[in-house]
This record gives structure tokens, C-alpha cells and sequence, in this order.
């Protein structure tokens, strides 16, 4: 079956470091892939997305690129804020039945500190 | 435009008692899941419709729980009788055609 592997958390950054979340996945056939985040007492917000092999998504600074080969779908982004401080879920969709059924990882909580 | 509107956002009940969760999905959207949330467990998909109709409900956790949509544009997650250990945070979420779900608030659900 599908799966999603994310690194544990918290991560804990200082403001304007460089942050990486790493997102490896297992899945049959050619899954879309997300990022998706959510802040305390919300829902998740889909923050990007990629289709295909090689697509990079990005959204708000942060990017993920689709890689095939090493089936990861890692979160980079340049320099982080404090409002940026949020758990982050790595997830892929498969098709079946008609729908858009989402395997997620277990997420990643993300600490910025000044 | 309106989101996935859910309801209540916080229900507190005692045990035993019956607990309704609703969820409007965003208009034109032909999909509708429902997810729950725990430190322990994580996000677990229960159930998912598709043209309301039940696609997959494999991960529904036992009989006291039951999902409905009677139209498109409302469904209901319900648990009878209600355990301390169905405490969770339970998300509403829907798409159209293969695109990115979209996310209710959740409802916080207590059961003492």
C-alpha cells in the first residue's frame, strides 16, 4: 500500500535559518504530492503541490521538488520567520475509486524562534 | 467564498451519549472525507464519499461509528455510544475532481 515517511519533529529554528523537511513515500503507480500545514487550532492549508516527476511545487518561499528516482518530496525554505512556526504534512493522492484519497505523513512540527 | 464549514467547533459529552459532527463541504465539490486527529495516531482518514456515495470506509474504527451524506452539500459523522477514547480532533474535508482537499477548522470533540 501507499505511505508517507516524514522526519520527526520539533525542529527547531532560529528566525532566517534554513529549514529542510524530509518526505520520502512509497506508493504504486504516479501520485500527486503535497505539502500541506496547519496552525494551531485550524485546519490543514494545502501550501504547494507537484503532479509529476521533476515538478516543483512552491508557495509563501517555501518549494518541494518531485523526485522519482529517490522517491522523495522534500520541504526547503531560504530563510524561516517565526510565523512560519507551524506542523507541516507531507501527503500523496491516489485515485482510486474516483476521489482523491490522501495518504499522510505523521507530520513535522516546525519551532522558529527570534 | 465560503470554506468547509463544520459543526460544532468544541462538543463536550459525557460517555454513552450520543455525538452528531456536520460537515458542509464547499459547493461544486464532489468529494468529502472525514479525518480524525490524535498525538497518538496522528491523521486518520475514516471514511470517504465521492458522488455521495460511500467509496471507502476501511477506516471507520468500529460499529459505534457511522457517516452519511444524504445530498451534496451536507454530511454527518456519528458515534453511538461514545467512548473517552473516540477524544479526538475531527476534520471535514473536500475537493472536486482530483484536486487538493480543502479543510474544515475541525470540531474538538471531549468525551468524559
Amino acid at each position: 500500500g501507499n505511505s508517507v515517511t516524514q522526519m520527526e519533529g520539533p525542529v527547531t529554528l532560529s528566525e532566517e535559518a534554513f529549514l529542510t523537511i524530509n518526505c520520502t513515500y512509497t506508493a504504486t503507480g504516479y501520485p500527486s504530492l503535497f505539502w500541506y500545514v496547519q496552525y494551531p487550532g485550524e485546519g490543514l492549508q494545502l501550501l504547494l503541490k507537484a503532479t509529476k516527476a521533476d515538478d516543483k511545487g512552491s508557495n509563501k518561499g517555501f518549494e518541494a521538488t518531485y523526485r522519482k528516482e529517490t522517491t522523495s518530496f522534500h520541504l526547503e525554505k531560504g530563510s524561516v520567520q517565526v510565523s512560519d512556526s507551524a506542523v507541516y504534512f507531507c501527503a500523496l493522492s491516489d485515485r482510486t475509486g474516483g476521489g482523491n484519497k490522501l495518504t499522510f505523513g505523521t507530520g513535522t512540527q516546525l519551532k522558529v524562534e527570534l | 467564498d465560503a470554506g468547509v464549514i463544520q459543526s460544532p467547533r468544541h462538543e463536550v459529552t459525557e460517555m454513552g451519549q450520543e455525538v452528531t459532527l456536520r460537515c458542509k463541504p464547499i459547493s461544486g465539490h464532489n468529494s468529502l472525507f472525514w479525518y480524525r486527529q490524535t498525538m497518538m495516531r496522528g491523521l486518520e482518514l475514516l471514511i470517504y464519499f465521492n458522488n455521495n456515495v460511500p467509496i471507502d470506509d476501511s477506516g471507520m474504527p468500529e460499529d459505534r461509528f457511522s457517516a452519511k451524506m444524504p445530498n451534496a452539500s451536507f454530511s454527518t459523522l456519528k458515534i453511538q455510544p461514545s467512548e473517552p477514547r473516540d477524544s479526538a480532533v475531527y476534520f471535514c474535508a473536500s475537493s472536486f475532481d482530483g484536486q487538493p482537499q480543502h479543510f474544515g477548522d475541525g470540531t474538538r470533540l471531549s468525551i468524559l
